[in-house]
């Protein structure tokens, strides 16, 4: 979806660097999330924020930090890349529609990213 | 290069078939269901929703039923189309949609 933008598309690194994973979007959601996904698995949640002051954990979070900078932003960091973190990272958003209960989320094209 | 279709369920459907991809979830406290679809390099995009006071919602060529009883969602797709080629992933959520949990995928493949 052209409207979630995730940056860079492809990052080759090495272990013990940080990384960090850019995510903007225009569709002024207020819900943004980060996911990994790896061969054979579904999406993981790694984080996932309803607006620029809040953060939570999801599933998988040990080993990652995110940032709100702002409502359209949202980053994810590696402090410290390590191999089993090459994975392919999506962030999505959602603005939940009171009333119909339909929480859709619109993904970015993700992030393939291998740490060395 | 690595593909996030290896290791997955396959589903192989000639064009003009109907599909069928099958869904189990474990939380008897989900109460909203979606279907998302991706397709090769790109991100998981919404098909269709269900919540868990109904048992069958209709979109176009695509209609998902709920199975309360045991825990089952599927997707059905009419016609199926090679252009339907894709991992189709359930996700299932609850407690106000705070946050979505997802399935591990099927990869449907269609024979032109």
């Amino acid at each position: 979806d052209a409207d979630v933008t995730q940056t860079p598309r492809n990052r080759i690194t090495k272990t013990g660097k940080r990384i960090m994973l850019e995510c903007s979007q225009t569709k002024g959601h207020d819900r943004m999330y980060w996911y990994r996904q790896d061969p054979g698995l579904g999406l993981r949640l790694i984080y996932y924020s309803f607006d620029v002051k809040d953060i939570n954990k999801g599933e998988i979070s040990d080993g990652y930090s995110v940032s709100r900078q702002a409502q359209a932003k949202f980053s994810l960091s590696l402090e410290s890349a390590i191999p089993n973190q090459t994975a392919l990272y999506f962030c999505a958003t959602s603005d939940l529609r009171i009333g119909t209960g339909v929480n859709e989320q619109f993904f970015g094209p993700g992030t393939r990213l291998t740490v060395l | 290069g690595e593909s996030v279709g290896l290791h997955l369920p396959t589903l192989s459907v000639q064009e003009g078939d109907n599909s069928i991809i099958n869904c189990a979830y474990s939380n008897s406290a989900s109460d909203y269901f979606i279907w998302y679809k991706q397709e090769s390099g790109k991100g998981p995009q919404f098909i269709i929703d269900i919540r868990s006071n109904m048992d069958k919602r209709q979109g176009q060529r695509v209609t998902v039923l709920l199975n309360k009883t045991v825990k089952h969602l599927s997707l059905q797709i009419a016609a199926t189309q090679p252009g339907d080629s894709a991992v189709y992933f359930c996700a299932e959520s609850s407690g106000g949609y705070q946050k979505v949990t997802f399935g591990t995928g099927t990869k449907l493949q269609v024979i032109p």
